[in-house]
């Protein structure tokens, strides 16, 4: 069975502080590792990783892949208000093509 | 250019009356998608769409019906609807084709169905 874990479920910390979110998967045939931003609607698209080790970075978030800890991890950095969300990982797995299998997601909440 | 529109926003049923939630995406995308959202659940996929005229079961299809209407609209029904069935519903479309399956894997969602059966 395909699966994907995010831990912390939940977070609160305070402006100007970093964090560190993760997601482990276990899947078949993993193809990439994808993150997401969800405020009050709908997810919207931070990350792809497909390879392990390689960093990608967009202002304060960055993101890696370490396909032999079969795992990623997402750091924000000098946190803000806007930041706070629910933070999706989702994995391409292979039961359903090249289809998406989300994990439950991480809340952050950031106080100023 | 709107990206992927959802009607209604939010819906009320009692149990055992049908409905069937709207979506369309006008970025000329392939494949489209529903999913279900609940509490600590994350996103689960219901069915997909990977082409005009295909549509797949995903996770969690019991007590779902799809229909592809064209390239633009995917339709999800309720026939018989269910307390269980109270969820935020997400539609969202990919880029993905049959062969070039690494590009485009990003999905765009839709702004949610708030569904609530009593």
């Amino acid at each position: 069975e395909d699966k994907v874990v995010q831990s912390p479920l939940s977070l609160v910390v305070h402006e100007g502080d970093t964090v560190t979110l993760n997601c482990s998967y276990e899947v078949t045939n993993f193809r990439s590792l994808l993150w997401y931003k969800q405020e009050k609607k709908a997810p919207t698209f931070l990350f792809m990783l497909t390879s392990s080790g390689i960093e990608k970075k967009s202002g304060r978030l960055s993101s890696i892949l370490d396909k032999k800890e079969l795992s990623s991890i997402l750091n924000i950095t000098a946190t803000q208000t806007g930041d706070s969300a629910i933070y999706l990982c989702a994995v391409e797995a292979h039961k359903y093509g090249n289809k998406l299998v989300f994990g439950a997601g991480t809340i952050l909440r950031v106080k100023s | 250019n709107a990206g992927v529109t959802q009607t209604p926003k939010f819906q009320v049923l009692k149990t055992g009356q049908s409905m069937t939630l709207q979506c369309a995406q006008d970025m000329n995308h392939n494949s489209m998608y529903w999913y279900r959202q609940d509490p600590g659940m994350g996103l689960r996929l219901i069915y997909y769409s990977a082409s005009e005229g295909t549509t797949d079961k995903g996770e969690v299809p019991n007590g779902y019906n799809v229909s592809r209407l064209n390239k633009r609209e995917f339709s999800l029904r309720l026939e018989s609807a269910a307390p269980s069935q109270t969820s935020v519903y997400f539609c969202a479309s990919s880029q993905t084709g049959l062969l070039n399956w690494r590009e485009g894997i990003e999905q765009y969602f839709g702004p949610g169905t708030r569904l609530t059966v009593t």
